[in-house]
């Protein structure tokens, strides 16, 4: 079956750093990758996505690329702020027709960003 | 814009109580997921619908059931709560071919 494994966490890090959030999946076909954003008492947030190999998403300065070859979507962002600070969720989907199916998550990662 | 809606956002109830989720999805999204989130835990899917048809089921109890009605509202019914059943529970829509939206979510304390 579908899994999605993130680097253990939480990651805690000054305003201005470099931030990298590993990510590997296990899948059958070819899934659509997402990364989405909790923060503090609120719903999940879709943070950037990718349907295909070589695929960039990106968005509010974070970047992340599928690579079928490492099976990976590495979560990526070049100089982090306090607001940043949440759960961050790797995620993965197959197509069912020509909709996404279920999300399979992995076990997020908290990032603390300290001024 | 519209979001999903979740409601009640905080739920208390007792072992072996029986609790109701209701879940308004994003205007013209056809397709509902349920997702439960345990302390610390990812969301774990349970069941989705599309155009008020099951179309996946995940690792749901028994004692769970759900359903989409006309209005595309879907609820959720637990019976026989047991403490484990405490959990945040997602309600996520979609519209065919994108991307799922969460709601905010509905707290569940079993005591």
């Amino acid at each position: 079956g579908n899994s999605v494994t993130q680097m253990e966490g939480p990651v805690t890090l000054s305003e201005e750093a470099f931030l990298t959030i590993n990510c590997t999946y296990t899948a059958t076909g070819y899934p659509s990758l997402f990364w989405y954003v909790q923060y503090p008492g609120e719903g999940l947030q879709l943070l950037l996505k990718a349907t295909k190999a070589d695929d960039k998403g990106s968005n509010k300065g974070f970047e992340a690329t599928y690579r079928k070859e490492t099976t990976s979507f590495h979560l990526e962002k070049g100089s982090v702020q306090v607001s940043d600070s949440a759960v961050y969720f790797c995620a993965l989907s197959d197509k069912v027709g020509t909709s996404y199916g279920k999300l399979t998550f992995g076990q997020g990662t908290i990032l603390t960003v300290h001024p | 814009a519209a979001g999903v809606i979740q409601s009640p956002r905080h739920l208390i109830k007792e072992k072996r109580e029986t609790a109701t989720l209701k879940c308004y999805p994003i205007p013209r999204h056809d397709t509902v997921y349920w997702y439960q989130q345990g302390p610390g835990q990812d969301p774990q899917f349970l069941i989705s619908f599309y155009e008020k048809m099951q179309s996946d089921k995940g690792s749901i109890p028994d004692r769970f059931s759900a359903q989409q009605f006309s209005d595309y509202h879907s609820e959720l019914n637990m019976s026989s709560l047991e403490l484990g059943d405490s959990a945040l529970y997602f309600c996520a829509s979609s519209s065919t071919g994108n991307e799922q939206f969460f709601g905010p979510g509905t707290r569940l304390t079993v005591l």
